[in-house]
């Protein structure tokens, strides 16, 4: 199994520029989550779904969008990048409800926006 | 002040000495979770718990629920053990809150 995929690992924007940062998943988890990480600030979570065609806002989901149209694949989209958006995102899943349940990170997507 | 809180921030120790990293939270919990960063950035989880102790290897995780306090020890510590030790709690629902991080570095 490959576990959680994330790509691209880096990637620049300019300011207004949209992307899509992609995850995927082989384990067959339900749970799937989009975490930003900051300098000296904890984990913050973007979006998250709970299942195929389910998805909801976490703390920080302001400027962000996510579909899952397939078990597999919970991609972020960027809609107009900002500065503020540069970050390093993290996607994660678990076999079924998140917080009970032993977490699966990706490597990471390192967002730089100028 | 923020739901969970690690401690130390960071931390320098010599190799083969004991090791103890400290979270503590506000908020009634269903579970913790101890994550460990590595260096190049990848997340990997090492335990999780919701009373009691833990044990994997040289790793052992505590929760005292009353207290809402939890600590993660390293017996024998060793360089390979230098990371970022990410403390999580999760409340009814779906979402963790994370700690900042505690930034240890085991020196040979």
């Amino acid at each position: 199994n490959a576990g959680v995929t994330q790509t691209p690992k880096f990637q620049v924007l300019k300011t207004g520029q949209s992307m899509t940062l992609q995850c995927a998943q082989d384990m067959n988890h339900e749970y799937m989550s989009w975490y930003r990480q900051d300098p000296g600030m904890g984990l913050r979570l973007i979006h998250y779904s709970v299942g195929a065609g389910i998805t909801d806002q976490g703390e920080v989901p302001n400027g962000y969008n996510v579909s899952r149209s397939t078990t597999e694949d919970f991609p972020l989209r960027l809609l107009s990048a900002a500065p503020s958006q540069t970050s390093v995102y993290f996607c994660a899943s678990s076999y079924s409800t998140g917080n009970l349940e032993t977490q699966y990170f990706g490597p990471g997507t390192r967002l730089l926006v100028l | 002040k923020n739901e969970v809180e690690q401690s130390p921030q960071n931390l320098t120790a010599q190799e083969g000495e004991f090791i103890t990293i400290n979270c503590s939270y506000s908020v009634g919990i269903s579970a913790l979770h101890w994550l460990q960063q590595h260096p190049g950035g990848g997340i990997v989880s090492l335990f999780m718990l919701s009373s009691g102790k833990k044990k994997h290897g040289r790793l052992i995780a505590t929760i005292n629920i009353q207290e809402k306090h939890s600590s993660l020890h390293i017996t024998a510590s060793h360089p390979r053990d230098s990371a970022v030790y990410i403390c999580a709690v999760s409340r009814s629902g779906d979402k963790l809150t994370f700690g900042t991080g505690t930034r240890l570095a085991v020196r040979p």
